[in-house]
């Protein structure tokens, strides 16, 4: 079962900054938390994962609280193709364990 | 480009129906999972496959099966279809150990029974 709590829907203006929520407070010590995107029917895209320090790639940011019970995706320049259902994920990090999604937030981006 | 391929990316099939749908995972990654999503839900796991062999399974009934290949390519098989069983079927493909453990998802296979 999932594990997060993420908000339904947003909107975010285009040119500014997403940041996405995510509530995961029974996070176990060895649980990563990940990020995933999936756009209409494609399948899920990989954006980032992180365990307890903050991580950035040419995605995203992502922020973790220092209890590791809330997370923030951070998209510093949404465009409309950013427009997708961003799932957040916890899991063991290895490579039989599974991706629990629950139903993410569907984030629009407005021009 | 995640590098994950499936097939066929779309498929219409008859109740009672059986399906074969495949997956071919990126290079060096020898674990496939695949997932079941219905319209306007998250992913459900089905079932994992490493070394030829069903590791894990979620909740899925035995009309689900399916076949890992020494090349580590994969086939999810579905008897009996029913019109439930209409959904996007995913395939991911998982590799790295420790902190590079990856995983991606192919474009998945449209599936509609009718």
């Amino acid at each position: 079962d999932a594990k997060t709590t993420q908000p339904p829907s947003m909107d975010c203006a285009e040119g500014r900054a997403a940041n996405l929520p995510c509530n995961h407070s029974t996070i176990s010590g060895n649980e990563y938390v990940y990020w995933y995107r999936q756009i209409h029917s494609q399948g899920p895209q990989y954006i980032i994962h992180g365990l307890k320090n903050n991580e950035t790639n040419e995605m995203a940011s992502l922020i973790i609280t220092e209890d590791r019970k809330s997370s923030t995706l951070i998209l510093p320049h949404a465009t409309l193709r950013d427009t997708a259902v961003y799932y957040c994920i916890v899991r063991v990090l290895y490579t039989g364990n599974q991706f629990y999604f629950g139903t993410g937030t569907s984030l629009t981006v407005i021009p | 480009d995640a590098g994950v391929t499936q097939s066929p990316t779309h498929l219409i099939k008859t109740r009672g129906q059986q399906v074969t749908l495949r997956c071919s995972p990126k290079s060096g990654h020898d674990t496939v999972s695949w997932y079941q999503q219905a319209l306007g839900q998250g992913p459900q796991f089905i079932f994992q496959y490493y070394e030829e062999e069903e590791r894990q399974r979620g909740n899925f009934p035995d009309r689900f099966s399916g076949h890992q290949f020494p090349n580590y390519s994969s086939e999810l098989n579905v008897n009996a279809l029913l019109l439930g069983d209409s959904a996007l079927y995913l395939c991911a493909s998982i590799g790295g150990q420790g902190g590079h453990t990856e995983a991606f998802f192919g474009q998945g296979t449209r599936l509609t029974v009718v």
